[in-house]
């Protein structure tokens, strides 16, 4: 199993420009869930996902769109990025939303926007 | 104020020797509380998860204790490795039915040979 893997590793960007950062897993996980890690915060919540077709906004979800048409892809869109959108940002998947279930993570996009 | 704090911010150890870290946590309720093992670069890999329970879990030369009553939590490592350079984080879940995942923002530690 390749686990959960993203899409790219290193991206730029100029203020206002879209993009799509990519997430998929292979291990028939229901629930999956973007965060961004910035320096000296814990890893926030943006958006996440209980099962195909279902999406719901996290902690910090402006700026950012997803969307869950298959178990195993959860593609996050920057509509139009702004500087304050550099960030690190990992997916991650677990069996469930569950507490109880331990979550995977990818390895991380690190974006930066001039 | 994030509801998990965790210190110190970093720290420096020699190869062989042990270090603890500390997580204070505020959140609630209580579900379960993991620790983190992140590599730079990479993305976090759990280390080890209590429940409310359980006040020890061991994963090799990891050790994590939780004080549910003091809402504290801390890990241990053992005869450090310069494997063990990483930062580690402290995630309290929280809720029943809708879970929430809390993070701290981590210690780096530097081991050096």
């Amino acid at each position: 199993n390749a686990g959960v893997t993203q899409t790219p590793k290193f991206q730029v960007l100029k203020t206002g420009q879209s993009m799509t950062l990519q997430c998929a897993q292979d291990m028939n996980h229901e629930y999956m869930s973007w965060y961004r890690q910035d320096p000296g915060m814990g890893l926030r919540l943006i958006h996440y996902s209980v099962g195909a077709g279902i999406t719901d906004q996290g902690e910090v979800p402006n700026g950012y769109n997803v969307s869950r048409s298959t178990t195993e892809d959860f593609p996050l869109r920057l509509l139009s990025a702004a500087p304050s959108q550099t960030s690190v940002y990992f997916c991650a998947s677990s069996y469930t939303g569950q507490g109880y279930n331990e979550q995977f993570f990818g390895p991380g996009t690190r974006l930066t926007v001039l | 104020k994030n509801q998990v704090e965790q210190s110190p911010q970093s720290l420096i150890i020699l190869e062989g020797k042990n270090c603890t870290l500390q997580c204070n946590y505020t959140v609630s309720p209580f579900s379960n509380l993991r620790w983190y093992k992140q590599d730079t670069g990479r993305g976090p890999v759990s280390l080890t998860i209590m429940t409310f329970s359980e006040n020890t879990k061991s994963n090799g030369r990891y050790t994590a204790t939780l004080d549910a009553d003091t809402k504290q939590s801390s890990l241990h490592i053992t005869a450090s490795q310069l494997s063990d350079s990483a930062s580690y984080i402290c995630v309290v879940i929280s809720g029943s039915n809708d879970y929430k995942l809390s993070f701290g923002a981590g210690t780096t530690v530097t081991v050096r040979a």
